[in-house]
């Protein structure tokens, strides 16, 4: 079956400017994380959305940032009034519930904010 | 709140040769473990990971990690590297008290594996 798939790929925006990116989970998994990865340090947990419950946000760095997850499957992550700091790449996963259940990683989407 | 150190950015090592990548955390009490490998183009893959138990844990592609409380580390180990491992490497881990899925990682050791 298909993975963690992710769009765009890329995303090159001007720095004030809205974008909001987009994961599809695999199918079936009740569980998503959104991660962001900065040049050269590792990745910074953003929000997590586990079924019907209400998410964990505590991750989001500002008000800027906000997240939804339609009918339990797609997630989509916006950013307001984009900043040079935001150039990152962004990645989401999914997972079962339990801790049985590896994180499964998406390609990520590349975004620049000139 | 937990924080995980990777002391080496980048490691270069001849194929065939041993390979170990050093990972510390901090956190008040029995962490959850975790390797990652990202490799060139490529989504985030888990090695293996430490919950409880046995202190020394195997994962994919001939890879093993030993828990040491004590030092508070969970160095990454194979015996002998390809040239198919030249990849980025996370340690991360994650609280008992949260979703399992919500880690801190450390910053990453990128390995370069040479002929």
């Amino acid at each position: 079956g298909a993975g963690v798939s992710q769009s765009p790929s890329n995303k090159v925006t001007e720095k004030g400017k809205d974008v909001e990116l987009r994961c599809d989970p695999i199918s079936g998994h009740t569980a998503l994380y959104w991660y962001r990865q900065s040049l050269g340090q590792g990745l910074e947990f953003l929000i997590y959305f586990q079924g019907n419950s209400a998410p964990d946000k505590s991750g989001l760095p500002s008000d800027r940032f906000s997240a939804e997850r339609t009918g339990g499957s797609v997630s989509t992550l916006t950013i307001q009034r984009t900043q040079q700091e935001d150039s990152a790449v962004y990645l989401c996963a999914s997972s079962y519930t339990g801790s049985n259940s590896p994180l499964h990683f998406g390609n990520g989407t590349r975004l620049t904010v000139t | 709140a937990q924080s995980v150190t990777q002391p080496d950015i980048h490691i270069t090592v001849s194929e065939g040769a041993s390979l170990e990548l050093r990972c510390n955390y901090s956190y008040g009490a029995t962490p959850y473990l975790f390797w990652y490998v990202q490799s060139p183009g490529q989504g985030l893959q888990l090695l293996l990971k430490y919950f409880s138990g046995d202190t020394l844990v195997q994962g994919i592609k001939g890879f093993e990690a030993e828990f040491k409380r004590s030092q508070s580390s969970f160095n990454l180990r194979k015996p002998s590297v390809h040239w198919s491992d030249a990849a980025e490497y996370f340690c991360a881990v994650g609280a008992e008290t949260d979703s399992w899925g919500k880690l801190q990682f450390g910053a990453g050791t990128q390995v370069v594996v040479t002929p």
